[in-house]
């Protein structure tokens, strides 16, 4: 079976822009959550989906929303970026939102914001 | 809020040297505690993991135990391999149960 994966792999842009970044769950799978990587650190939560409705924010700008889809899906957006916005921006997938549910990660998307 | 901490890196060792990863946590409760491995280029990788007082996660020659009465979660393998070379993050499970909070990681580098 396939793991979790998103796309795309890499992406550059510039101050000003917005970004759309994509996940797909392993199949069965139907809660998401996104989380930020800056180089040297650990993940920092950003959201969790759970059947399409958010469950969990972390503290992050309202610069960031996403949302998930019948398929269980989820894009997440991030507008007018900033420098320092550059990261790896990764996603997993957990089949429940409850502690013992264990939660695998895909490869993640990593942005560069110049 | 709840939050990790763990031993600085890089910590660097020869092959078959024995591996300590220090690891605290600060937390509302009872929470599960995680080690995940990232290898270079790669997401991160559940290790081992712990849902209660005094259990013992292991997998793959690691181990760590949950330590309640001083809020721990230390990494250990008795000898390590080149292969083992990543970084290495403990996490905790929030109450909520919405968010794995993360420590900053640790980079191990075993040489042969």
């Amino acid at each position: 079976d396939a793991g979790v994966t998103q796309s795309p792999t890499h992406l550059i842009k510039t101050r000003g822009q917005q970004v759309t970044l994509r996940c797909s769950p392993i199949s069965g799978h139907k809660s998401v959550s996104w989380y930020q990587q800056v180089l040297g650190q650990g993940p920092q939560f950003i959201f969790q989906y759970y059947e399409k409705e958010e469950r969990g924010r972390g503290n992050f700008p309202d610069r960031f929303s996403a949302r998930q889809f019948p398929n269980y899906s989820s894009e997440l957006n991030v507008n007018a970026l900033l420098l320092g916005d550059s990261a790896l921006y990764l996603c997993a997938s957990s089949s429940g939102t409850g502690a013992s549910n264990e939660q695998f990660f895909g490869p993640g998307t990593r942005l560069t914001v110049l | 809020g709840d939050s990790v901490t763990q031993m600085e890196g890089p910590v660097t060792l020869s092959e078959e040297a024995f591996l300590t990863i220090n690891c605290t946590y600060t937390a509302t409760g009872y929470p599960s505690l995680f080690w995940y491995v990232q290898y270079p280029g790669e997401g991160l990788q559940l290790l081992l993991k712990a849902t209660k007082a005094d259990d013992k996660g292991s997998n793959k020659g690691f181990e760590a135990t949950y330590r309640k009465e001083t809020t721990s979660f230390h990494l250990e393998k008795g000898s390590v391999q080149v292969s083992d070379s990543a970084v290495y993050f403990c996490a905790l499970r929030n109450q909520a149960g919405t968010a794995l909070i993360f420590g900053k990681g640790t980079t191990l580098s075993v040489s042969s």
